[in-house]
């Protein structure tokens, strides 16, 4: 079956713009994560979704990142007023629930701020 | 000091040898224990988790997890060059999984 897809791969967007990222989970996968992994480390912990709450945002940086997951499928993680700290590769995760421990993450987004 | 401590390598072996990758930590709260491979331009995905002390094996693959010291292994054995990649060891406490730094892993044929 289809597994974790991200749009777009790449973004290149100028300092201070608005970008949005798309994760599209596994069917039927109620757990979603997002993380970010900066060069030369592992993924940072962004923000858990369990359906279409958001239950856990703590690891978001700042009130620019913002993420929704309205229909508890499909998720997008948004960044306003970009900066140059944001460049990082973005994964979005998912997984059957709320105790599984089995994570799939998706190809990432590859977001660079000029 | 982050909360869980991974050596980032990077690591060279040659095919064939036994490869032990390492991570310590320092919460004695997390509860589940994994490993995951990254290969380049991909997202990590899972080899192996454990949720107590003691040794998981997966074919060539073994995970060993030691919660007195705080301190978590993975070995590779018979290791292929198709092995060679980013190996993530990664921890979870309460919603949130903790991700080490990744140990870069070449096996030469």
């Amino acid at each position: 079956g289809a597994g974790v897809s991200q749009t777009p791969s790449n973004k290149v967007t100028e300092k201070g713009k608005y970008v949005e990222l798309r994760c599209d989970p596994i069917s039927g996968h109620t757990a979603l994560y997002w993380y970010r992994q900066s060069l030369g480390q592992g993924p940072e912990f962004l923000i858990y979704f369990q359906g279409t709450g958001a239950a856990d945002d703590s690891g978001l940086p700042n009130d620019r990142f913002f993420a929704v997951r309205p229909e508890g499928s499909v998720s997008t993680l948004k960044i306003q007023r970009t900066e140059r700290g944001d460049s990082a590769v973005y994964l979005c995760a998912s997984s059957l629930g709320r105790s599984q421990e089995t994570q799939y993450f998706g190809p990432g987004t590859r977001l660079l701020v000029l | 000091q982050k909360e869980v401590e991974q050596d980032p390598g990077p690591l060279s072996v040659p095919e064939g040898a036994i490869v032990s990758l390492n991570c310590t930590y320092s919460n004695s709260a997390f509860q589940y224990f994994m490993w995951y491979r990254q290969y380049s331009r991909k997202g990590p995905e899972l080899l192996m988790y454990t949720y107590s002390s003691g040794n998981k094996e997966d074919g060539r693959f073994t995970a060993q997890v030691d919660k007195s010291s705080k301190y978590i292994s993975l070995f590779i054995r018979d290791s292929q060059p198709s092995d060679s990649a980013t190996y993530l060891c990664a921890m979870k406490r309460g919603n949130q999984f903790y991700f080490g730094t990744g140990t870069s892993l070449t096996v030469i044929p």
